[in-house]
């Protein structure tokens, strides 16, 4: 299956500090990225959906001014968490896709676990 | 809104024991149904998908038959093994929303020899 990569795999920041995660499509192009936030023991859940060279669509009570998203190329998508605070510590995982309809698979990547001090 | 239920975790099961971990989902149009496994650090993996009713995705031993009459898609192994231990996510798409995924809460699956 097609791979998609995550960096950092985790990452340590003090409050008040901007942490940026980087999700690449290593062998196809991604024109659809999404952007989840897992809770420890809990489901993964939906913050954005990013198309190559357009802004993000972001879900419900997500904040995009502190979670920010940009899908400048096929290949990469960036989440930016700004200003983090410990309440921001999660893991956060990325998935990409060839296609914008729900037939198309998305591939995950292994995900980034943010902790912020 | 679309939703999925999964069956609360964690379960622990003997190697070689029958698994069945239910989901039943609420939608609103047709929705395509996706199991994915998500093992100790790593990140998810499908594992099996259905796109229409009466489909049944198969992978690895595991199924999942696609049933709108009970808006269900329990997955099912005839024997599990050890190595089977992980998350297992349930999920669906609904194709005219831009392919994005609801996700169940997830149920661990602890395999012990």
């Amino acid at each position: 299956g097609a791979v998609v990569s995550q960096h950092p795999s985790w990452v340590i920041c003090k409050s008040g500090t901007s942490v940026k995660i980087e999700c690449r499509s290593l062998d196809f192009q991604a024109t659809t990225m999404f952007w989840y936030r897992q809770f420890p023991k809990q489901s993964l859940m939906l913050m954005a959906t990013s198309n190559e060279g357009s802004k993000a669509t972001y879900e419900q009570g997500v904040e995009k001014d502190k979670f920010l998203i940009n899908h400048a190329s096929l290949t990469l998508s960036t989440l930016t968490v700004t200003s983090a605070h410990p309440e921001d510590s999660s893991f956060y995982i990325c998935s990409a896709s060839s296609g914008t309809s729900g037939y198309n698979e998305q591939f995950f990547g292994p995900g980034t676990r943010l902790t912020v001090l | 809104g679309n939703s999925v239920t999964q069956m609360e975790g964690p379960v622990t099961l003997s190697e070689e024991a029958f698994l069945t971990i239910n989901c039943t989902y609420t939608a609103t149009g047709y929705p395509s149904l996706f199991w994915y496994v998500q093992y100790p650090g790593e990140g998810l993996q499908l594992l099996l998908k259905a796109t229409k009713a009466d489909d049944k995705g198969s992978n690895k031993g595991f199924e999942a038959t696609y049933r709108k009459e009970t808006t269900s898609f329990h997955l099912e192994k005839g024997s599990v093994q050890v190595s089977d231990s992980a998350v297992y996510f349930c999920a669906l798409s609904d194709p005219w929303q831009g392919g994005k995924l609801i996700f169940g809460q997830g149920t661990e699956l602890s395999v012990k020899p």
